[in-house]
């Protein structure tokens, strides 16, 4: 299963908004709306921002959100803010019992 | 509240054994399925595979060898990746994740643990 295809960068300055893009097949996330994205800061584990698509677990900002069009997934962040310069992973569901991870996108906050 | 504590960082010789811990506390551990994930130094997530907390039975990465061994011991709520056989390109930090109430994604991190393999 080859993973999903992120950009390696993206960047922005406070206050703007950003959008990460993760693109799969018609196999992984294009066939379910099992779509998840993580954020991760050096040294630390990752932490779950949004999943099955849209959804915000408790206690995530409303300023990240998550959408899906045919076999892209796209992670925004808007009003960007120091902190959330991180990594940025997305995985996907293609079947039962198994994930494949984007190859990760560096924010940087300008 | 959830939380999932890993064992300490190892340092291996090649062809070693090592085996990392993920204690589970917070929840009921058989409710939930138990991820492993790898990250290789300055590399990306890799997912590893998963471990059916209630029956036991595990399923691997496509890719993954067979070094590599999940399982469980639900008495003191704990999930093992044992790995055998050591080699260089296993450095890496091995991640335990809990999976999401939908199973389709993963809610809960552990710390993570450092393995190096080195002579």
């Amino acid at each position: 299963q080859s993973a999903l295809t992120q950009p390696a960068s993206v960047s922005g300055s406070p206050g703007q908004s950003i959008t990460i893009s993760c693109t799969g097949t018609t196999s992984d996330v294009g066939a379910s709306n099992y779509v998840s994205w993580y954020q991760q800061h050096p040294g630390k584990a990752p932490k779950l921002m949004i999943y099955d698509v849209s959804n915000r677990p408790s206690g995530v900002s409303n300023r990240f959100s998550g959408s899906k069009s045919g076999n892209t997934a796209s992670l925004t962040i808007s009003g960007l803010q120091a902190e959330d310069e991180a990594d940025y992973y997305c995985t996907s569901y293609p079947s039962t019992s198994t994930v494949v991870f984007g190859g990760g996108t560096r924010l940087t906050v300008l | 509240q959830v939380q999932l504590v890993q064992s300490g960082s190892e340092l291996k010789k090649p062809g070693a054994s090592v085996k990392v811990s993920c204690k589970a506390s917070g929840y009921t551990f058989t409710s939930y399925g138990m991820n492993w994930v790898r990250q290789a130094p300055g590399q990306g997530l890799e997912w590893m595979g998963w471990m059916n907390t209630d029956t036991g039975n595990p399923t691997y990465a496509q890719d993954l060898t067979g070094r590599f061994v999940f399982s469980l011991d639900t008495s003191v709520r704990t999930a093992y990746l044992q790995i055998s056989s050591l080699k260089g390109e296993d450095t890496a930090v091995y991640y335990c994740a809990r999976d999401g109430s939908s199973g389709s994604h993963l809610d809960y991190w552990g710390q993570g643990t450092l393995v190096t393999v080195s002579s």
